[in-house]
Parts: structure tokens; C-alpha cells; sequence
């Protein structure tokens, strides 16, 4: 089983829509979690860090943790075409290390 | 505000050179990795370094090297570069402080070796 694992997609949706990115990880001592979005030829960015089970929200961004299943999600409401992009998830290994999720591409269509 | 550089953002080098990648961060920042980014296989951690001097493996080391004489710079060293080492760099640095170990990038760094 891979550490991080994420359906590569493309997932598409349109324009105003909610996406929903999902994200299973291996290690249960896993105690981060992040959310990255990378833009075609640009390097990743960072839209939410989730720490606690449960809901965090910024703007137009939920992201959702439940350790008990390992599992995180990203939630992006009213979804605009500038959304379009590669998500990578990643997960704290040991230490300050992380590891990353393959990443999904979502596309959100005008 | 959060910066961090890389030397190149796109390089071409022949089979058999030595190639020395550089990333400086201003952040004060402790942690510093290089990762490589291909198609199909995201983010892979290839070097990281916890402070100056100090250095460990990540997932995919073989074929590098990495030097941190100073806190604000690390460097990546391909001893000899080879075809299967085409491919994105990021550097990326984070801080020991708690609940601050996000991970912040640099613009990449394109390499080809031909």
C-alpha cells in the first residue's frame, strides 16, 4: 500500500460547483496534514494545514480529517475556473518530513 | 513574506557532468529538502537537512549529493548527471516550531540531461 494515495483524476466540474478531493494515508501516527495546489509549471503552494479531526474552513476551503478512518479531504465550494489545478496531499512522516500524495487534477469547467 | 530561490529555472547539461543546484531561503528556516517531480510519480524526497552540516536521505538519495554550510542555503549535486535524472527539482524549507512545519517552495528548477 502507498503512503499517500489520491485519485489522479482528471475530476471535473462545473463552473460553481463543489469539489471534492479525497486523500487515504498509511501511517496511523500521522498527526498533519496539508493541502497543496500546483498550477501547470508552477511549484506547489500551500491552501490549508488540518491538525484535529474534524472541519477546517477558509473561504471557498474545507478541509475534513478523520484519523480513525486516515482520511483527508479538501473541499472547494463555488468552484471557479482559476481552481483548476493539480491538489497534492501531504502527510507528516517522522520528524519534519513529509510525504506527498500523488496529487489530483481537477479541472472546473466555464 | 515567505521566499525561497533556485538557482536555475531551467538547465540543460550533457551526460556526465557535474550539476550544483542551489536554493536559498530568507525565512530563518531550519528544514530544507530537495524533491524531484515526474509525471506520474509526484513529489519524491531525495535529500533534506534538519541544520547546517546536516544531512539526511530521503526516499530516491542515489545519484546525489547535498551540501548546507550555511543556514539559508542548500545545495543539490548531481556527481555525475544521467538522462533518468531529467526532470523538476523543488526546493522546499519549513521551521522546527510547532504547528509551523508547513513546507514552503521555491519556483523549481527544470533540468535536462541530454
Amino acid at each position: 500500500q502507498k503512503e499517500v494515495e489520491q485519485n489522479s483524476g482528471p475530476l471535473s466540474v462545473p463552473e460553481g460547483a463543489i469539489a471534492s478531493l479525497n486523500c487515504t494515508y498509511s501511517d496511523r501516527v500521522s498527526q498533519s496534514f496539508f493541502w497543496y495546489r500546483q498550477y501547470s509549471g508552477k511549484s506547489p503552494e500551500l491552501i490549508m494545514s488540518i491538525y484535529s479531526n474534524g472541519d477546517k474552513e477558509d473561504g471557498r476551503f474545507t478541509a475534513q480529517l478523520n484519523k480513525a478512518s486516515q482520511y483527508v479531504s479538501l473541499l472547494i465550494r463555488d468552484s471557479q475556473p482559476s481552481d483548476s489545478a493539480t491538489y497534492l496531499c501531504a502527510v507528516d512522516r517522522y520528524g519534519q518530513n513529509f510525504v506527498f500524495g500523488p496529487g489530483t487534477r481537477l479541472s472546473v469547467l466555464p | 513574506d515567505v521566499k525561497v530561490t533556485q538557482s536555475s529555472r531551467y538547465l540543460v547539461k550533457r551526460t556526465g557532468e557535474k550539476v550544483f543546484l542551489e536554493c536559498v531561503q530568507d525565512m530563518d528556516h531550519e528544514n530544507m529538502f530537495w524533491y524531484r517531480q515526474d509525471p506520474g510519480l509526484g513529489l519524491r524526497l531525495i535529500y533534506f537537512s534538519y541544520d547546517v552540516k546536516m544531512k539526511e536521505k530521503g526516499d530516491i538519495p542515489e545519484g546525489y549529493s547535498v551540501s548546507r554550510e550555511k543556514k539559508e542555503r542548500f545545495s543539490l549535486i548531481l556527481e555525475s548527471a544521467s538522462t533518468n535524472q531529467t526532470s523538476m527539482y523543488l526546493c522546499a524549507s519549513s521551521s522546527h516550531r510547532e504547528n509551523q512545519e508547513t513546507q514552503y517552495f521555491g519556483p523549481g528548477t527544470r533540468l535536462l540531461v541530454l
